[in-house]
């Protein structure tokens, strides 16, 4: 599974969009980018996945680049309840594996009043 | 809908207990893995089920079980307690593996934080 890059830290202020940049330069043709949370004490969340296209879900919007290169998870309304360690994880489709996740350090959002 | 639930949620063990960690989920998800989590090394996959009966190792099982009877049922059990298997434990599972046949996310549950003494 490709390596991914993301800053440590972000802050953002509440009610506002929050923008989670990920870089997977070394991605590949037949690999999904997920995205998943982690609040403090809880286990990992789901949050959404895509291939090429941009998705959007209840929780999150997900732009992928046209070149898949990178891409950036959006909360269009952030608040208090988003603040979390947000991880991209990038896992090809097909191969036999383990299932294993690979999380890597993640993003540590706060979400500021 | 209860998802993946973990029991207990918290344990203190002195060396050399054993116990078991349950997890049970209500999706009926063919698979379940168990990872540990500790501070500066991320999740790792200990052990993983890809269905009743069939289990395999992950990247951390030394001092592990792991069976599946059942769909629903994917216990952890530590033989015999160590101190480095002080961690906090953590259950997923999915509707199929992920990576085969489907794009399915994994659900995770609250996890049980293990202290050894």
């Amino acid at each position: 599974d490709a390596k991914t890059t993301q800053p440590p830290s972000m802050d953002c202020a509440e009610g506002r969009a929050a923008n989670l940049p990920c870089n997977h330069s070394t991605i590949s043709g037949n690999e999904y980018v997920y995205w998943y949370r982690q609040i403090h004490s809880q286990g990992p969340q789901y949050i959404i996945h895509g291939l090429k296209n941009n998705e959007t879900n209840e929780m999150a919007s997900l732009i992928i680049t046209e070149d898949r290169k990178s891409s950036t998870l959006i909360l269009p309304h952030a608040t208090l309840r988003d603040t979390a360690v947000y991880y991209c994880i990038v896992r090809v489709l097909g191969s036999s594996n383990t299932g294993k996740l690979i999380f890597g350090q993640g993003t540590t959002l706060q979400v500021k009043p | 809908n209860a998802g993946v639930t973990q029991t207990p949620k918290f344990q203190v063990l002195k060396t050399g207990q054993s116990m078991t960690l349950q997890c049970a989920q209500d999706m009926n998800h063919e698979y379940m893995s168990w990872y540990r989590q500790d501070p500066g090394m991320g999740l790792r996959l200990i052990h993983y089920s890809v269905g009743a009966g069939i289990t395999d190792q992950g990247e951390v099982p030394n001092g592990y079980n792991v069976s599946r009877s059942t769909t629903e049922d994917f216990p952890l059990r530590l033989l015999s307690a160590a101190p480095s298997q002080t961690s906090v434990y953590f259950c997923a599972s999915s509707y199929s593996t992920p990576g085969q046949s489907g794009n399915q996310p994994q659900h995770f549950g609250d996890g049980t934080r293990l202290s050894i003494l």
